[in-house]
């Protein structure tokens, strides 16, 4: 079965420390991976893609597929990062996304 | 920057009514889709929609359920007979190939 599991339902970090958000995926195809992000009382906005393995407000994800996972990283968390993060996967066959429970990143002054 | 948009923003309705929820994709998507999210749950895949029909449907997204394409912006989702558990944050999105792209969501409110 297709699915999207991140373990953490809440993560609290201080400002400027390191912020790992979990992400695994269960997909025997070749997968697609985003991160999403909903700020406060805001629209689900996409954050990252694997594909095109790129940073945005210094966030980075590796697809491992080995260990089929999307981990979410940043080095140093800013009060504005605070928000929930989705993972979800999109599978070759068809064009939905399979988001996980999310995780509300909190980071503290 | 062009986004996706959802009308209303809320709505409440009475079980057993009909309610329509409208939505205005970014104008250069082909393909669209509706999600929801129940209180306290992850986001759900209802359908999406292609070239003037559905591509595919989840369980969820029975009988009750239609979508729409009445003109050249709007994509609808209509639940005809609405219950209790259809409460929830409805999401549209739209996109070109790959990415999805959300609207901020109806609150849907059934008493």
């Amino acid at each position: 079965a297709q699915r999207v599991t991140q373990p953490e339902k809440l993560l609290s970090v201080f400002k400027g420390a390191p912020v790992e958000l979990k992400c695994n995926y269960s997909y025997s195809g070749s997968p697609e991976l985003f991160w999403y992000v909903q700020y406060s009382r805001q629209r689900l906005q996409l954050l990252l893609r694997h594909i095109s393995r790129e940073s945005i407000k210094g966030f980075t994800a590796d697809l491992n597929k080995g260990e089929t996972s999307f981990h979410l990283k940043k080095p140093f968390a800013q009060e504005e990062d605070s928000a929930m993060y989705y993972c979800a996967l999109k599978t070759g066959a068809t064009n939905k996304l399979i988001f996980g429970t999310g995780t509300l990143l909190a980071v503290q002054p | 920057e062009p986004e996706v948009t959802q009308t209303p923003s809320h709505q409440v309705t009475q079980m057993g009514q009909e309610v329509i929820l409208r939505c205005v994709p970014i104008s250069n998507h082909l393909y669209f889709y509706w999600y929801r999210q129940i209180l306290g749950q992850k986001v759900e895949f209802l359908v999406s929609f292609y070239n003037n029909e559905i591509s595919e449907k989840s369980e969820i997204f029975d009988d009750q359920f239609s979508v729409e394409r009445p003109d050249g912006s709007n994509f609808t989702l209509k639940i005809r007979s609405t219950k209790l558990e259809d409460s929830a944050m409805y999401f549209c999105a739209s996109s070109e190939a790959r990415t999805q792209y959300f609207g901020p969501g109806t609150r849907l409110l059934v008493l």
